[in-house]
């Protein structure tokens, strides 16, 4: 299957802080990407959709001031939590597919724990 | 709202048993897919399948399609501690040729001990 990759695989930050989070296709061109959050034991929760160029899409209830997403080219988006708090705390994950794909999976990254103090 | 529902939530066997997991939903898929999440790490593309009444095997994994395209199944044979995880299945819907987000289903977690 396709490689997504995701950069920090952990991060703790100060509560306030702004966070970004990476997520990269390797081999194949992601015309959409999705990021998720998760909390434990708990399944996943789309908060926004992004295509390469466009603005993101946001779930309802994510707040999109919070949640910064650039998809700013085929291979990367990311993801920037600001002012980060502790209910932030969180299992993001991000998921990448490409137009041309016959059954449009989606390829996951092996996101990023976040905790915030 | 969770439009897709697992069952059972959680499951622990022992290794060499059988199991089967349930994805049911009111709504008609174009596809769905199978997932397996480790603990700390990213979902797991196992398959997809499209096509109402459709099988797939995956060495001891079967999945199977419901002939309406709203449930889909899952059966491990002789299940392994490897095979420890989280199962989501997710289904998706395809709009003028143009693929929706997926919805995920609640979740089933399996423990296979020895």
């Amino acid at each position: 299957g396709a490689v997504v990759s995701q950069h920090p695989s952990w991060v703790i930050c100060k509560s306030g802080t702004s966070v970004k989070i990476e997520c990269r296709s390797l081999d194949f061109q992601a015309t959409t990407m999705f990021w998720y959050r998760q909390f434990p034991k708990q399944s996943l929760m789309l908060m926004a959709t992004s295509n390469e160029g466009s603005k993101a899409t946001y779930e309802q209830g994510v707040e999109k001031d919070k949640f910064l997403i650039n998809h700013a080219s085929l291979t990367l988006s990311t993801l920037t939590v600001t002012s980060a708090h502790p209910e932030d705390s969180s299992f993001y994950i991000c998921s990448a597919r490409e137009a041309s794909w016959l059954y449009n999976e989606q390829f996951f990254g092996p996101g990023t724990r976040l905790t915030v103090l | 709202t969770q439009l897709l529902e697992q069952s059972p939530q959680f499951l622990s066997i022992q290794e060499g048993e059988n199991l089967t997991v349930y994805c049911n939903s009111s709504s008609v898929f174009s596809s769905l897919q199978w997932y397996r999440q480790e603990p700390g790490e990213g979902p797991v593309l196992l398959v997809t399948v499209v096509t109402g009444g459709e099988v797939k095997k995956l060495k001891r994994l079967t999945f199977q399609f419901g002939d309406a395209r709203k449930d889909s199944s899952l059966h491990i044979t002789a299940a392994q501690p490897g095979d420890t995880g989280l199962y989501l299945c997710a289904g998706q819907h395809l709009w003028g040729g143009t693929a929706s987000k997926l919805t995920f289903g609640t979740g089933t977690r399996l423990q296979v001990t020895l």
